[in-house]
């Protein structure tokens, strides 16, 4: 079975700071996909980033990149230049060639002014 | 360019009755899902198409149907509403064939569902 786990429930960070959210799986395939997603405070799930399993370079979206560690099964998402716009949770998810996609429950993150 | 439309976006239910949560999708997504989110939780699968006509349990299916009749609509029905079906639901969709597995999930804004 495919699980995602979060392990920080809570995270804050300065304005203009960088912060690194963790995200691990647990998977036996080869070939699959990883998310990270955004939910303000609006409740809309927009998404922050896409990772190819088979690329072995990092994703890299504006202020948002990740580490893409396959071997540790490690998915973390950095944010540089931190903005108060940032503040959310933000949900690790995945998916393989199968039908489903598979969520973890969360990191709130908190940008301080 | 709408994308995911979810309606109502509130509704507050009696224990028993029934209701459907609507969702339809304008971008010729083959793949449509249902998701619930509890309070402080991430999103558990409720169910899911792969198709006009096709559907599939998720992993919290009980006390939910639903039906995919068309491309474009994907329906959530509770037929006697209890007070652990409250919660928020997200409708999503997405396209997928083998060429294309990595394109994510577009939600739609959600339905805050209370039942007392």
């Amino acid at each position: 079975a495919q699980t995602v786990t979060q392990s920080q429930p809570e995270m804050s960070v300065q304005e203009a700071e960088t912060v690194t959210l963790s995200c691990t799986y647990d998977t036996s395939e080869n070939n699959y996909y990883l998310f990270w997603y955004k939910q303000p405070p609006s409740r809309q799930m927009i998404l922050v980033i896409r990772q190819e399993a088979y690329k072995q370079q990092n994703a890299t979206e504006n202020r948002f990149s990740v580490n893409f560690q396959k071997a540790a099964k490690s998915f973390s998402l950095k944010i540089s230049d931190s903005q108060l716009g940032d503040t959310a949770m933000y949900f690790c998810a995945f998916t393989n060639t199968g039908n489903q996609f598979y969520f973890g429950t969360g990191t709130s993150l908190t940008v301080i002014p | 360019n709408a994308g995911v439309t979810q309606t109502p976006k509130f509704r507050i239910l009696k224990i028993g009755q029934s209701m459907t949560l609507q969702c339809t999708q304008d971008m010729n997504h083959n793949y449509m899902y249902w998701y619930r989110q509890d309070p402080g939780m991430g999103l558990k699968l409720i169910y899911y198409s792969v198709g006009a006509g096709i559907t599939d349990k998720g992993e919290v299916p009980n006390g939910y149907n639903v039906s995919r009749s068309t491309t474009e609509d994907f329906p959530l029905r509770l037929e006697l509403a209890a007070p652990s079906q409250t919660s928020v639901y997200f409708c999503a969709s997405s396209y997928r064939a083998e060429r294309y597995s990595n394109q994510p999930q577009h939600f739609g804004d959600g339905t805050r569902l209370s039942i007392l």
